[in-house]
């Protein structure tokens, strides 16, 4: 699977839209984009993913370059409960022996009252 | 909407002793996975498991560990003869067929002492 870097830590105000940033220089053509979040050391929690077009679904909003070597998760109105660590990842298909989530150690972000 | 639960949310264990960890994954899914994660650390890969047998393994998840689905909705992780260096908090994942977002459960923390 791709390497992904992500700043260790951002901050945003509350009610601003966060823009998490990623990049993923190495991806292949078949892999895809998700983030997940951890909120203090709860479970990492699905946000979205994406291949090349861009998402959104009631949580986020991924952008995806058209080059595909980096991404931006974007939050729209950030609220405290979004303080988590953000954690970007690339994975291809599941298939027998490509089943795992490699996690870095994410972006720290801290929403700001 | 439906969720993985685990039990127990905490465990506290001598070295040497066995534990079962528990987990319901999303009813209708049919990979199973284990994560763990060390205080302070990246969340770690341990195994997957599909159709009763194991079909991806991490070099940690060695002869101490292993994984069963006794029935029908449980799926457990049992650690023979625990070592300190297995405190950590303990995640399943399950995803259902032809999708490929894993979902994760709210951990159980295991303390070895």
């Amino acid at each position: 699977d791709a390497k992904t870097t992500q700043p260790p830590s951002m901050d945003c105000a509350e009610g601003r839209a966060a823009n998490l940033p990623c990049n993923h220089s190495t991806i292949s053509g078949n892999e895809y984009v998700y983030w997940y979040r951890q909120i203090h050391s709860q479970g990492p929690q699905y946000i979205i993913h994406g291949l090349k077009n861009n998402e959104t679904n009631e949580m986020a909003s991924l952008i995806i370059t058209e080059d595909r070597k980096s991404s931006t998760l974007i939050l729209p109105h950030a609220t405290l409960r979004d303080t988590a660590v953000y954690y970007c990842i690339v994975r291809g298909l599941s298939n027998f022996g490509n089943e795992k989530l490699t996690f870095g150690t994410g972006t720290r972000l801290t929403i700001i009252p | 909407e439906p969720e993985v639960t685990q039990t127990p949310s905490h465990q506290v264990t001598q070295m040497g002793q066995e534990v079962i960890l528990r987990c319901v994954p999303i009813s209708n899914h049919l990979y199973f996975y284990w994560y763990r994660q060390i205080l302070g650390q990246k969340v770690e890969f341990l195994v997957s498991f599909y159709n009763n047998e194991i079909s991806e393994k991490s070099e940690i998840f060695d002869d101490q560990f292993s994984v069963e689905r006794p029935d029908g909705s449980n799926f457990t992780l049992k650690i023979r003869s625990t070592k300190l260096e297995d405190s950590a908090m303990y995640f399943c994942a399950s995803r259902g067929l032809h999708q490929e977002t894993q979902y994760f459960g709210p951990g159980t923390r295991l303390l070895v002492l």
